[in-house]
């Protein structure tokens, strides 16, 4: 078992609808939890973080932690066409010297 | 969000040259920097883990003595690709890290080897 699942997707939503991302972790212990934002050609974008003591929203986005589970998501509310893009969950994994773990991301389209 | 940079942003070079990308943190210091290649299509992968001052610590199967990595100051990290050759081209990114979890990725380094 992978350490940070994603499902590669693609996933495709259209304009106005909320996209759900979501991401898997093994690590029970885990405590903070990352999503980036990745356009074709470019580099990974943090968007947004949480810590193991609750839900986040900025804007659009909320990020929401299931510790039972072990899974994250990230939903965007209102999706637009500049949302297309690789979504990247990664996971600071217990022991591992606070260094992430990254999923290998989940494909976005949203169509007009 | 923090701010780190990558120079260059391109580099083309002819197979068994060398060559080196910088990355700096603008606006925080990095206790910590890391070094990603990633392939078209793929997902990111890890080289190496570098922490001012001390030497680097290498994913396994990523040679040491290829991709040297200096990370001499807390705004400073380079990595130089020694003999590179054509199964060396890939886009390279950098990221740093304060002393917060979050990590910030540069813009990527795009290089190719004829």
């Amino acid at each position: 078992q992978k350490e940070v699942e994603q499902n590669s997707g693609p996933l495709s939503v259209p304009e106005g609808a909320i996209a759900s991302l979501n991401c898997t972790y093994s690590d029970r212990g885990s405590q903070s939890f990352f999503w980036y934002r990745q356009y074709s050609g470019k580099s990974p974008e943090l968007i947004m973080f949480i810590y193991s003591n609750g839900d986040k929203e900025d804007g659009r986005f909320t990020a929401q932690l299931n510790k039972a589970s072990q899974y994250v998501s990230l939903l965007i509310r209102d999706s637009q066409p500049s949302d297309s893009a690789t979504y990247l969950c990664a996971v600071n994994i217990r022991g591992s010297a606070r260094q992430l773990t990254f999923g290998s991301g989940t494909q976005l389209t949203v169509l007009p | 969000g923090a701010v780190v940079s990558q120079h260059p942003s391109w580099v083309i070079c002819k197979s068994g040259t060398s060559v080196k990308i910088e990355c700096r943190s603008l606006d925080f210091q990095a206790t910590t920097m890391f070094w990603y290649r990633q392939f078209p299509k793929q997902s990111l992968m890890l080289m190496a883990t570098s922490n001012e001052g001390s030497k680097a610590t290498y994913e396994q199967g990523v040679e040491k003595d290829k991709f040297l990595i200096n990370h001499a100051s807390l705004t400073l990290s380079t990595l130089t690709v020694t003999s590179a050759h054509p199964e060396d081209s890939s886009f390279y990114i950098c990221s740093a890290r304060s002393n917060s979890y979050e990590q910030y990725f540069g813009p990527g380094t795009r290089l190719t080897v004829t």
